[in-house]
């Protein structure tokens, strides 16, 4: 099946700092979403982006489909965007949504 | 709107014993599905449905079983639960609009066998 690797796996921040994280898929999707897991384990979607560049306030998202890359920015991230960062796919030919291992972001204050 | 809810938060259940986790959303989604997430894991797709009646297998299928019998509910049943079924379960749901496949999670369900 198609493989999704997320990194970095861990990522320590000072509170007003920018961040870059990646996500490599292994085949052509046609369903990209970025997650947000807050520390109360509640999962919540960041932006659905197959293709091209979405922003939302601090955060923006690029996916490069033809190079089977996503990134995903937080800017001037604050307290509350810690937590568990997921990346998540759907190959061309089914339904089977596979997720990265995700980046643990903490941002101290 | 409720979103996706699931019942019940915490089940403990022993060796063998068979349970129902239920999942509902009230957003007319076609497409449902259930993921298990394990520690520091990412989630793993179980079972889903794109419509009532109509259900296929995920990554990690074995030991579960699911139905579809209404857009609304979408119900995982653990047949005979093992300590490798210990683990938080959650339920997702989103519309296959092409332009709108944002999926929206339950609240998710933490389920211990022992």
């Amino acid at each position: 099946g198609i493989q999704v690797e997320q990194s970095p796996p861990d990522l320590i921040l000072q509170e007003g700092a920018n961040s870059t994280l990646r996500c490599n898929f292994s085949d052509s999707v046609n369903n990209l979403q970025w997650f947000h897991q807050n520390p109360w384990g509640q999962l919540i979607n960041l932006f659905y982006i197959p293709s091209g560049t979405k922003q939302n306030g601090r955060l923006s998202a690029t996916t490069v489909a033809t190079e089977r890359y996503s990134l995903l920015y937080i800017s001037s991230s604050q307290t509350t965007d810690s937590g568990v960062y997921f990346c998540a796919v759907e190959p061309d030919n089914n339904n089977d949504m596979r997720f990265g291992a995700g980046t643990r972001l903490t941002v101290k204050p | 709107n409720a979103g996706v809810t699931q019942t019940p938060k915490f089940q403990v259940l022993k060796t063998g014993q068979s349970m129902t986790l239920q999942c509902a959303q009230d957003m007319n989604h076609e497409y449902m599905s259930w993921y298990r997430q394990d520690p520091g894991m990412g989630l793993r797709l179980i079972h889903y449905s794109v419509g009532a009646g109509i259900t296929d297998q995920g990554e990690v299928p074995n030991g579960y079983n699911v139905s579809r019998s209404t857009t609304e509910d979408f119900p995982l049943r653990l047949l005979s639960a093992a300590p490798s079924q210990t683990s938080v379960y959650f339920c997702a749901s989103s519309t296959t609009s092409a332009k709108d496949y944002e999926q929206y999670f339950g609240p998710g369900t933490r389920l211990t066998v022992t």
